[in-house]
């Protein structure tokens, strides 16, 4: 049973509108969540990562918004660049006591 | 760059051969992790050492197995694999595998495309 869900396999989104990339969760014990972006021919890179303790980080373009009590969170790519185009990860992890559990990805295409 | 190295980045070995995939950081992190990717699945944890002890040995099937000489290090022993087995695998790094948030951030390598034929 899949623990994290990104249940849209790819978006295609035009440069300079809003990306938004969607994770759900199932297990309440997850308290950190992160996002990591995969391009080809490369390994995953670590993008922003959010605590249960709050329902927003923001870095740049980047915002991550964590809803606890729909177990939902988002990314927000603001303006899309076509140099995001990539696979976007999110993954969880509960205090530490087992390791990251990701969920399968998201292909983000922004088109010039 | 992200500071983890893997070799080779592809392989194509037959149902009986024996290889390794091999992966280093340069970080200074203690612990390790090798991942698998296949089409259209979430990464799957292998393997997980911390302070070159393993930790976590997700059910993975015996013709896998892991050696970590030292914190730096980690290797992938491979033999007689399945041509389902075929998949990129992903090394990565952290600081460590405690309570620390900073242990969460894993650094990944650029993986090792597996052929099983």
């Amino acid at each position: 049973d899949q623990q994290v869900k990104q249940n849209s396999p790819s978006l295609s989104v035009q440069e300079g509108r809003i990306s938004i990339l969607n994770c759900d969760y199932t297990n309440s014990m997850f308290d950190y969540f992160l996002w990591y972006k995969k391009y080809p021919a490369e390994g995953p890179t670590f993008l922003i990562s959010i605590s249960s303790i709050k329902d927003k980080n923001e870095d740049g373009r980047f915002t991550v918004f964590l809803n606890k009590s729909a177990k939902h969170l988002s990314l927000h790519i603001v303006p899309s660049q076509p140099g995001d185009s990539a696979v976007y990860f999110c993954a969880a992890s509960d205090s530490g006591n087992t390791p990251l559990v990701f969920g399968k990805g998201t292909r983000l295409s922004v088109i010039a | 760059e992200t500071g983890v190295t893997q070799t080779p980045r592809h392989l194509v070995m037959g149902m009986t051969n024996k290889k390794s995939l091999k992966c280093e950081q340069h970080l200074g992190h203690n612990a390790m992790y090798w991942y698998k990717q296949s089409a259209k699945k979430p990464l799957e944890l292998m393997f997980v050492y911390n302070f070159k002890e393993q930790t976590e040995n997700n059910s993975v099937p015996s013709r896998f197995s892991p050696e970590c000489p030292n914190s730096s290090h980690l290797f992938l022993h491979l033999h007689t694999l399945q041509p389902e087995d075929s998949a990129l695998y992903l090394c990565a790094s952290s600081q460590d595998q405690t309570h620390s948030r900073s242990s969460y951030e894993q650094y990944f390598g650029p993986g090792t495309r597996l052929t099983v034929t």
